[in-house]
């Protein structure tokens, strides 16, 4: 166990609905990171927060979103569901910056599925 | 560029045999290197780590190269099981962009 917990572990939805991932970073671990998954490929790495405060920016489509909140969680939303984001969504976390030195954590994903 | 839309690239090795994985960075400034392992239906997990100061690390079973010159890292696993079975991606401090992984599957 990361200490990383995301929700949901699963979702279904349709394509043009909108939805919302929820991050809960280790204890004490101050930077966010949201990666997308999509089948059989890579990390694609979405958006960074340290802090609140957005720290470095991937390939997020502009019908993403994502904040981090006073008490260090984070949500990604994603709007206007289309087919092709049907992926596994990843949150990490680590103390300080990963530009720095140290792991990231990661939860176990949250599975969405656009029908 | 990155690879990022290209199925994985995998590597089959023979149980009990030593697996070797590679991994290429592009930036020569990156002075911090991982190795993650990512089992089916999990998140990736911290495997190994190096700095640029070292040309090998050492761990449990696994053994980590660096060569600054040609920005080339590899993952060396000894005597592989079946519980290796995974996707391994290494990843450089200064990008946030993880490598294209790797598959390494294990035949009995």
């Amino acid at each position: 166990d990361s200490g990383v917990t995301q929700t949901p572990k699963h979702l279904i939805t349709a394509t043009g609905q909108r939805v919302t991932l929820r991050c809960s970073p280790r204890s004490g671990d101050l930077s966010v990171y949201w990666y997308q998954q999509s089948l059989d490929q890579g990390l694609q790495f979405l958006i960074q927060y340290y802090n609140g405060e957005e720290r470095a920016k991937g390939n997020i489509l502009e019908r993403f979103s994502a904040q981090q909140f006073p008490d260090l969680h984070s949500e990604l939303n994603l709007s206007s569901l289309e087919l092709g984001d049907s992926a596994l969504y990843f949150c990490a976390s680590s103390p300080a910056p990963f530009q720095g030195s140290g792991e990231l954590f990661f939860g176990e994903g949250s599975r969405l599925t656009v029908l | 560029g990155e690879s990022v839309g290209l199925h994985l690239p995998t590597l089959s090795v023979q149980e009990g045999d030593n697996s070797i994985i590679n991994c290429a960075y592009s930036n020569s400034a990156s002075d911090y290197f991982i190795w993650y392992k990512q089992e089916s239906g999990k998140g990736p997990q911290f495997i190994i780590d190096i700095r640029s100061n070292m040309d090998k690390r050492q761990g449990q079973r696994v053994t980590v190269l660096l060569n600054k010159t040609v920005k080339h890292l590899s993952l060396q696993i000894a005597a592989t099981q079946p519980g290796d079975s995974a996707v391994y991606f290494c990843a450089e401090n200064l990008k946030l962009v993880f490598g294209q992984g790797t598959r390494l599957t294990i035949n009995p």
